[in-house]
């Protein structure tokens, strides 16, 4: 596609509840990144994918987020049970490979009620 | 452990100002350095990456120099203009698996 795209836009849940974020990367780049925003705050790398493979999952926060990639192309971020302090924009961005120019989607807006 | 600093926070300025941001980080042994801009609601723009032999680019009304041994980069915007309102984000490749970001500096350009 021409852009990196990420849906929802916006996703409003209760909390304890399963969400799932979707990023569609630009078609061909190989490394996928998820990074978190909190209101008012800096961005946080999440994990990153060379491939289907995630060399670097460091960032991410606890065992109730995990993050999948299927044919060097869709990513799914998944957070279990969710909570408060989850709520965030959720930001996917892809590049052609490692240490290149890195373009981000819009991101998802998680509201955790 | 790679961190990156941006000042100031916040800026606002006339329009047709020219302005410089500040973003500094710690370890010298960087890749590239990567200028983005976010506006509200809205995801992530790269505006300029410099190549960590490279001292400057220049795309249009902006100007992005690296000094890499002392740790610094600046982000120069000539002339500016109400919709240059945006933050501005100073990020490095910390190894080859991540993009490490400074905070931001607000910026807003009034009429």
């Amino acid at each position: 596609g021409a852009g990196v795209s990420q849906s929802p836009s916006n996703k409003v849940t209760e909390k304890g509840k399963d969400v799932e974020l979707r990023c569609d990367p630009i078609s061909g780049h190989t490394a996928l990144y998820w990074y978190r925003q909190r209101l008012g705050q800096g961005l946080e790398f999440l994990i990153y994918f060379q491939g289907n493979s995630a060399p670097d999952k460091s960032g991410l926060p606890s065992d109730r987020f995990s993050a999948e990639r299927t044919g060097e192309s869709v990513s799914t971020l998944t957070i279990q049970r969710t909570q408060q302090e989850d709520s965030a924009v959720y930001l996917c961005a892809s590049s052609m490979g490692q240490v290149e120019k890195l373009f981000f989607g819009s991101g998802t807006q998680l509201s955790v009620l | 452990k790679q961190e990156v600093t941006q000042i100031p926070a916040a800026l606002s300025v006339p329009e047709g100002e020219n302005l410089v941001l500040n973003c500094s980080f710690t370890d010298s042994a960087i890749y590239n350095l990567q200028w983005f801009r976010q506006d509200p609601g809205k995801g992530l723009t790269s505006l300029l990456l410099i190549q960590s032999s490279q001292r400057e680019q220049t795309s249009g009304r902006l100007n992005a120099s690296l000094d890499k041994s002392s740790g610094r980069s600046t982000l120069y915007i000539a002339a500016s203009q109400p919709g240059d309102s945006a933050t501005y984000l100073c990020a490095v490749w910390g190894g080859y698996n991540k993009l490490i970001f400074g905070a931001g500096t607000r910026l807003a350009v009034h009429p």
